[in-house]
């Protein structure tokens, strides 16, 4: 019962450094997201597709690219990590259909120093 | 304006106390709406959806406004159990892959 896994749980990064966010879900999904939290925002939609080879920018996309690598797997990208980008981000994942419900990967508290 | 807005709280109640939370949304197009609760640190989960004719899951009831644009969630007898972060969530538009638009949450404390 994985639903949807996010890797890595915690990471800290200096300034300038790139990293990638690893998202995969075995539920079959076409859709996948990528949100950020931060205290008082709520949750803010970064890219997401709507099946293996779409992605489209959410509210947030400046300073991220994404990857649709198959249908199991979306990764998140940062090329250039800013201080601004500290952050929870969560991966999500929902089956087509507006009353779907998403699933949530347990997150991947980022901090940039 | 936020496309949806929700009271922050905190919500303190004592338990078996009844508690309600509102949430507005901005785009009149919107077509779905969902409860989510978040505990803390972890990752949302779905509560319930609402459904236009309003929607009753044990000790929860959800109730949409399309004309007035809000969506609530009552809880009844509140346990312990309950104390979370409730999120509200509108998708504005359908279609295969849906911009679930998040509230800021509520956060409810349910004390002994």
């Amino acid at each position: 019962n994985a639903g949807v896994t996010q890797t890595p749980k915690f990471q800290v990064l200096k300034t300038g450094q790139s990293m990638t966010l690893q998202c995969a879900q075995d539920m079959n999904h076409n859709s996948m997201y990528w949100y950020r939290q931060d205290p008082g925002m709520g949750l803010r939609l970064i890219y997401y597709s709507a099946s293996e080879g779409t992605t489209d920018k959410g509210e947030v996309p400046n300073g991220y690219n994404v990857s649709r690598l198959n249908k199991r797997e979306f990764s998140l990208r940062l090329e250039s990590a800013a201080p601004s980008q500290t952050s929870v981000y969560f991966c999500a994942s929902s089956a087509t259909g507006s009353r779907t419900e998403a699933f949530f990967g347990q997150g991947t508290r980022l901090t940039v120093v | 304006r936020k496309e949806v807005e929700q009271d922050p709280g905190p919500f303190n109640v004592p338990e078996g106390a009844t508690v309600a939370f509102n949430c507005t949304y901005s785009n009149s197009a919107s077509q779905s709406f969902f409860w989510y609760r978040q505990d803390c640190r972890k990752e949302p989960k779905l509560l319930m959806s609402v459904y236009s004719s309003g929607n009753e899951d044990g000790r929860f009831t959800a109730q949409l406004n399309r004309a007035s644009q809000y969506i609530s969630l009552l809880i009844r007898d509140s346990k312990l159990s309950d104390s979370a972060t409730y999120l509200c969530v509108v998708t504005p538009t359908s279609g295969s892959a849906r911009q679930l638009t998040f509230g800021s949450g509520t956060q409810l404390t349910v004390l002994p």
